[in-house]
């Protein structure tokens, strides 16, 4: 099947406006996960979903950040009144989910986004 | 803040030159991974090691793991130019009820022909 699929691939917006970046896990994975990856660095934390919940959204850097998911699929991450310190790549992973054992997360080709 | 640490931050060898990155980490943990990443994009999984495995091997991939200094190396055999990525480490707990995943700043391979 398909892999995890995220949109727009690039996105370029001015400081102060809004931006929503879309993931589509890959169907049948319970647990989705987004990461941020500035230039040159690993990747950072945000949020993760079990199903629609988010009991981990530790990592979201402020209140700007917020996060959903609806019908245990689809999840857009949206960042309000944009700064320049926000441009980075951002990363949607997603897997089976909510066991001890080790899931695999299978990554999205990322979303990058620049903001001038 | 981030747990992985890795080194070298950049490495350039020659083709069928063996590659080795290290990593380090600062808490216990359930396994490490390794991944690499093309020209800043998506990640692919490369391999797993568990806590209570010292090494684990896969194709031209060799992993060890040592838990009483807490690093792990990622050894690349025979090098080739498609070998050419960025390999983060990244360590797993089990904490909150899921996995949580931690990366390290990576190391950018360089593999010229």
């Amino acid at each position: 099947g398909a892999g995890v699929s995220q949109s727009p691939s690039n996105k370029v917006t001015e400081k102060g406006k809004d931006v929503e970046l879309r993931c589509d896990p890959i169907s049948g994975h319970t647990a989705l996960y987004w990461y941020r990856q500035s230039l040159g660095q690993g990747l950072e934390f945000l949020i993760y979903f079990q199903g629609n919940s988010a009991p981990d959204k530790s990592g979201l850097p402020s209140d700007r950040f917020s996060a959903e998911r609806t019908g245990g699929s689809v999840s857009t991450l949206t960042i309000q009144r944009t700064q320049q310190e926000d441009s980075a790549v951002y990363l949607c992973a997603s897997s089976f989910g909510g066991t001890r054992s080790y899931n695999e997360q299978f990554f999205g080709p990322g979303t990058r986004l620049t903001v001038l | 803040s981030q747990q992985g640490e890795e080194d070298p931050q950049a490495l350039s060898i020659q083709e069928g030159e063996n590659a080795t990155m290290n990593c380090s980490y600062k808490t216990s943990i359930n396994n490490l991974q390794w991944y690499r990443q093309n020209s800043g994009r998506g990640l692919v999984h490369l391999i797993l090691i568990r806590s209570n495995e010292r090494e684990k091997h896969s194709g031209r991939l060799r992993v060890t793991l040592d838990t009483s200094k807490k690093s792990s190396s990622l050894l690349i055999t025979a090098s080739r130019a498609a070998d050419t990525a960025s390999y983060f480490c990244a360590t797993s707990l089990f904490s909150g009820g899921y996995n949580k995943l931690i990366f390290g700043a990576g190391t950018r391979l360089a593999v010229h022909p």
